[in-house]
């Protein structure tokens, strides 16, 4: 039972380029979850999913995209890079509402030049 | 969204108890209280929930007062591997949408 898990771990990209992250659970959990974490700043929501098909904006979801590809995998898309997107992210999951507490993956490290 | 405050950093002894408040003021009736611990080059890794009055766990006891606009983790007898970040969280959902927000974190740092 691996939990979620994330990847790549780390990944350097130059400004414009694009990449997706990937996180994958196998809780069999409903919903899922993209954070950022920033020195100083918390963790910030970009998107979840509450629900396979389902996906809606948090805190912070400009420049990015999300695809809920099943029950399991929950994708994080960067389309053109900024030096702003410089930050850890973290995937999360949880069996049900926002309310529920949420187990997290180990994070992708994430510098763009 | 609840917005939440916590003390930036706090420094305890070995074997003392450590009191951890966190402020959120606009907490709405939905709104759960989460905490989660984290180590670095880590993700968070969740401590104990509550929604009022105390609730105590193997690890943590979480206190929220009857007007629910705080609370506050107690961590009983820490040792070094207590140290760490703590996160409060609000957090509820409501016909699927999800209101979340993490406080910025506060520094514990043990002290032998």
């Amino acid at each position: 039972n691996a939990g979620v898990t994330q990847t790549p771990k780390f990944q350097v990209l130059k400004t414009g380029q694009s990449m997706t992250l990937q996180c994958a659970q196998d809780m069999n959990h409903n919903s899922m979850y993209w954070y950022r974490q920033d020195p100083g700043m918390g963790l910030r929501l970009i998107y979840y999913s509450a629900s396979e098909g389902t996906t809606d904006k948090g805190e912070v979801p400009n420049g990015y995209n999300v695809s809920r590809l099943n029950k399991r995998e929950f994708s994080l898309r960067l389309e053109s890079a900024a030096p702003s997107q410089t930050s850890v992210y973290f995937c999360a999951s949880s069996g049900g509402g926002g309310g529920e507490d949420q187990y997290f993956g180990p994070g992708t490290r994430l510098l763009v030049l | 969204l609840a917005k939440t405050t916590q003390p930036i950093s706090m420094d305890s002894y070995e074997g003392q108890e450590v009191n951890i408040t966190c402020s959120h003021n606009n907490i709405a009736t939905n709104d759960y209280i989460t905490w989660y611990q984290q180590f670095p080059s880590q993700g968070p890794r969740f401590i104990i929930q509550g929604y009022k009055t105390k609730v105590t766990n193997e690890v943590a006891s979480l206190f929220i007062p009857a007007d629910r606009k705080s609370s506050t983790l107690s961590l009983p007898r820490v040792s070094l591997s207590d140290t760490a970040v703590y996160y409060c969280l609000v957090g509820s959902s409501g016909a699927g949408s999800y209101q979340l927000t993490f406080g910025k974190g506060t520094k514990l740092s043990v002290i032998p």
